[in-house]
């Protein structure tokens, strides 16, 4: 399997422009997760999704940002609209967990986020 | 409130040398734990997990962690650092439940490892 593949790898976008990262998960995996990484904060949590449906996103941090799954190979944060403070480094990551059984987190390549 | 503290925000150590970097948590119970890597402008690899059983894991790259119920550590440990392992390193913690989701983490802070040759 290619792992999980984000795109763009890099992204430069005007303050008020709207932002799609995009994310194809693990073949197979029903767990989808949104991070965000800034010097700030670190990497944060911002939602997960359990077979396409959102689980929580209690890390959304504002209304401006959104994520969607329609199907289970793919996913969309989207950014509307962007502001400076955005810029970040966005992870997408997936697993595949069984009652009784542990897993860990496969991530991406992550998006690099800056908007000017 | 549950987080995971890594201490040192950047280590530099002599090619050849040990290394062991640092992590301690705060969590209601014995969570899961984890260590990856982040080499610059890549993704997270996951380096090794502790999830029950032997209190020393080992992982990829010749790394290793103890986990240390007592004083609620989880340091990383490596007998002779390559050049190739400068890179950050993140420690992070996971529920433990019936099953865990294993991507609903908390992160540490990071702690970046430089190497002189």
């Amino acid at each position: 399997d290619a792992g999980v593949i984000q795109s763009p790898r890099h992204e430069v976008t005007e303050m008020g422009q709207e932002v799609t990262l995009r994310c194809k998960p693990i073949s197979g995996h029903d767990y989808l997760f949104w991070y965000r990484q800034t010097m700030m904060r670190g990497l944060e949590l911002l939602i997960y999704f359990n077979n396409n449906v959102p689980i929580d996103d209690s890390g959304m941090p504002e209304d401006r940002f959104s994520a969607k799954m329609p199907n289970a190979s793919f996913s969309t944060l989207k950014i509307q609209p962007s502001e400076p403070r955005d810029s970040a480094v966005y992870f997408c990551a997936s697993s595949f967990p069984r009652t009784g059984m542990n897993t860990e987190a496969f991530f991406g390549q992550g998006t690099r986020l800056t908007v000017v | 409130a549950q987080s995971v503290t890594q201490p040192d925000i950047h280590i530099t150590v002599s090619e050849g040398a040990s290394l062991e970097l640092r992590c301690n948590y705060s969590y209601g119970a014995t969570p899961y734990l984890f260590w990856y890597v982040q080499s610059p402008g890549q993704g997270l690899q996951l380096l090794l997990k502790y999830f029950s059983g032997d209190t020393l894991v080992q992982g990829i790259k010749g790394f290793e962690a103890e986990f240390k119920r007592s004083q609620s550590s989880f340091n990383l440990r490596k007998p002779s650092v390559h050049w190739s392992d400068a890179a950050e390193y993140f420690c992070a913690v996971g529920r433990r439940g019936t099953y865990n989701q294993g991507g609903k983490l908390i992160f540490g802070q990071g702690t970046e490892l430089s190497v002189k040759p």
